[in-house]
Formats: structure tokens, sequence, C-alpha cells
């Protein structure tokens, strides 16, 4: 596929249990990113890749949250011990470009995570 | 903070009527504006783009128009469609880097 895609697309997980969400992105894509949209909200960055480098990890909200992307392609976001405000759609997105150029990003469908 | 908000929570349009989606953004170093379309279930899809030495640029029934004066950002969309209806969302980016910021997004109903 020529898009950006995410798996598994539900996960549903009990609260304290460990998760790890996957993105593919677009081949020969550059820059990667995670974000995490609440319902009815617009998504909100998490974390951002320029190839293996993760250049920024402001936007985790604790250190339960990790993302990698050690050959600089696919990349896995894990949650640790889920707590129920974790539930959201983890959003994927890559760009062609890196640094300070100036490119859309292309979004997955994202993983819907609910922690019951 | 850097923040990009949306004026109209909800618009519902006649089929066939143009569309005009309106968004603020408060940081004046923005330099890069995109409109995302988002339908149920479905990850942000890119409509268009513009930067910020520009005020206005042209796709296909879609307009983007930028008023860095007042720091606003606007979507026109001709001749609307049932297949417009969505969750509309513009986003930001500084100079400085990569980091994309959404406004809470506006949905739009197209009624038949």
């Amino acid at each position: 596929g020529a898009g950006v895609s995410q798996s598994p697309r539900y996960k549903v997980a009990k609260r304290g249990q460990d998760v790890a969400l996957r993105c593919d992105p677009i081949s020969g894509h550059v820059s990667l990113f995670w974000y995490q949209q609440a319902l009815g909200q617009g998504p909100e960055f998490l974390t951002y890749f320029q190839n293996e480098a993760q250049l920024d990890k402001s936007g985790l909200p604790s250190d339960r949250f990790f993302a990698e992307r050690p050959e600089g392609s696919v990349s896995t976001l894990k949650i640790q011990r889920t707590q129920q405000e974790d539930s959201a759609v983890y959003l994927c997105a890559s760009s062609l470009v890196s640094g300070t150029g100036m490119a859309p990003l292309h979004f997955g469908n994202g993983t819907r995570l609910t922690v019951t | 903070g850097e923040s990009v908000g949306l004026h109209l929570p909800t618009l519902s349009v006649q089929e066939g009527d143009n569309s005009i989606i309106n968004c603020a953004y408060s940081n004046s170093a923005s330099d890069y504006f995109i409109w995302y379309k988002q339908e149920s279930g479905k990850g942000p899809q890119f409509i268009i783009d513009i930067r910020s030495n520009m005020d206005k640029r042209q796709g296909q029934r879609v307009t983007v128009l930028l008023n860095k004066t007042v720091k606003h950002l606007s979507l026109q969309i001709a001749a609307t469609q049932p297949g417009d209806s969505a969750v509309y969302f513009c986003a930001e980016m500084g100079a400085a880097g990569n980091k994309l910021t959404f406004g809470g997004g506006t949905r739009v109903l197209v009624k038949p």
C-alpha cells in the first residue's frame, strides 16, 4: 500500500497492561510522528523522529509512554501500565522532508485504544 | 502558548452551496498551514496547504486564504457535496521544525 499503515486497528487493554502500537510509514519518508486524539478533539503531538533519531518527545504525557524507530522505518509506540486516561486514538504520520523543510504530514487511520 | 482554534464547531450546509470554515491562530511565527479533513474512523486527510509568503491558494473545489495581519485562515469549499461531510482541522507549523499544532475541528454537515 502507498499510505501509512497502523496496527492493530483496535486494542482493548485492561488497566495496568502494557500495549504496543505499530506504524509503517510511507516508504522513503524521513520524518515520522505520533499523535494522540481524544474523542471530539484535534490530534495532539506526542513525538517526532527523523530517521531513527527521536528529535522531539516533548508531547509524551508520562514516562509510561515510549516510542522507538530503530531502523528508521517502522515505529512502535509502547504504553506501559495503561490507565483509563490513555484511551484515545493514536495516529501515526510520516513526511518526506526533514529539518526545517515544510511538507504535509500523511496520516494513518490510527489505533483506537480502549483501557477498561 | 501556541494554539490554533476554530470559530464554528458545526457548520450545516445545503448541497451545492459554498462552505467557509474559519480558523484563528495565535503564533505569529507560524510559517506553514494545512487543512485536513477527517471522516469517522479514519485519519486526517490532507486537503490543501499554504505557506506564510502567500495569501491565497486554490485546489480542486477548495481555496485557502491566509490573513497574517489578523492571524486568520479560512477554507472555502465550492459546490459542497455529501462526500464533504466530515470534521475539518486547520493546523500550523512553525519555522523551527515539523511539529504540527491542530485546532479543535469544525464539523461540516451537508444537507441533501
